[in-house]
């Protein structure tokens, strides 16, 4: 595609519930990487791939929350057992490989609101 | 881990004067520094980056110059409009590729 593609671009559900977000990078980007901005706040970092591994998850808030990419496209961000602090807006992007110099360009995010 | 601190959180200028926001990292092997942009509702957008070894870098209206001795790096924007007017976010990739930004700055640019 022409961008870094997300959905659902919003989700309510409800406290306890699971919620798959999903990050489509553009055609080509073997980095990809995950953010979470809650409102008015900065960007945290959660995880990033290149490729399928993900180097570094050091950034993801708990146990709750996990990540997988599978044939160096797609990504999944699940988050178990939701509370009303995982509210948020989910951003993904992605760069045509890691490293200095390479754009990194974001989706428009996933909002999500547990209630 | 790298850390970023950015300021001012808020600044408010005159139509037409020049705009500054500043950076300090952590991390010396940190070696990309790029700028964003974002507007209320929308994806942050780059505006320019800068690499380890160069200083300074323009691009029309925006500037950013990296001092690497002191760990610092900053954006200057000049002749501001007023669709400057929005949250810049400044970042740094570290050793480990992970890119890490700042809190963000809400610049707002009264007409």
């Amino acid at each position: 595609g022409a961008g870094v593609s997300q959905s659902p671009s919003n989700k309510v559900t409800e406290k306890g519930k699971d919620v798959e977000l999903r990050c489509d990078p553009i055609s080509g980007h073997t980095a990809l990487y995950w953010y979470r901005q809650s409102l008015g706040q900065g960007l945290e970092f959660l995880i990033y791939f290149q490729g399928n591994s993900a180097p570094d998850k050091s950034g993801l808030p708990s146990d709750r929350f996990s990540a997988e990419r599978t044939g160096g496209s797609v990504s999944t961000l699940t988050i178990q057992r939701t509370q009303q602090e995982d509210s948020a807006v989910y951003l993904c992007a992605s760069s045509l490989s890691r490293g200095a110099g390479n754009t990194i360009y974001f989706g428009e995010g996933s909002w999500l609101t547990v209630v | 881990g790298e850390n970023v601190e950015q300021h001012p959180s808020t600044l408010s200028v005159q139509e037409g004067d020049s705009a500054v926001i500043k950076c300090t990292y952590s991390d010396s092997a940190s070696n990309y520094f790029p700028w964003y942009k974002q507007e209320l509702g929308k994806r942050p957008q780059l505006i320019i980056d800068i690499r380890s070894n160069v200083g300074e870098k323009k691009d029309q209206r925006i500037a950013v110059t990296l001092n690497k001795t002191a760990k610092h790096f900053s954006l200057h924007i000049t002749e501001t409009q007023p669709e400057d007017s929005a949250v810049y976010f400044c970042a740094a990739m570290d050793s480990s590729y992970k890119l890490i930004f700042g809190s963000g700055t809400r610049l707002l640019v009264r007409p």
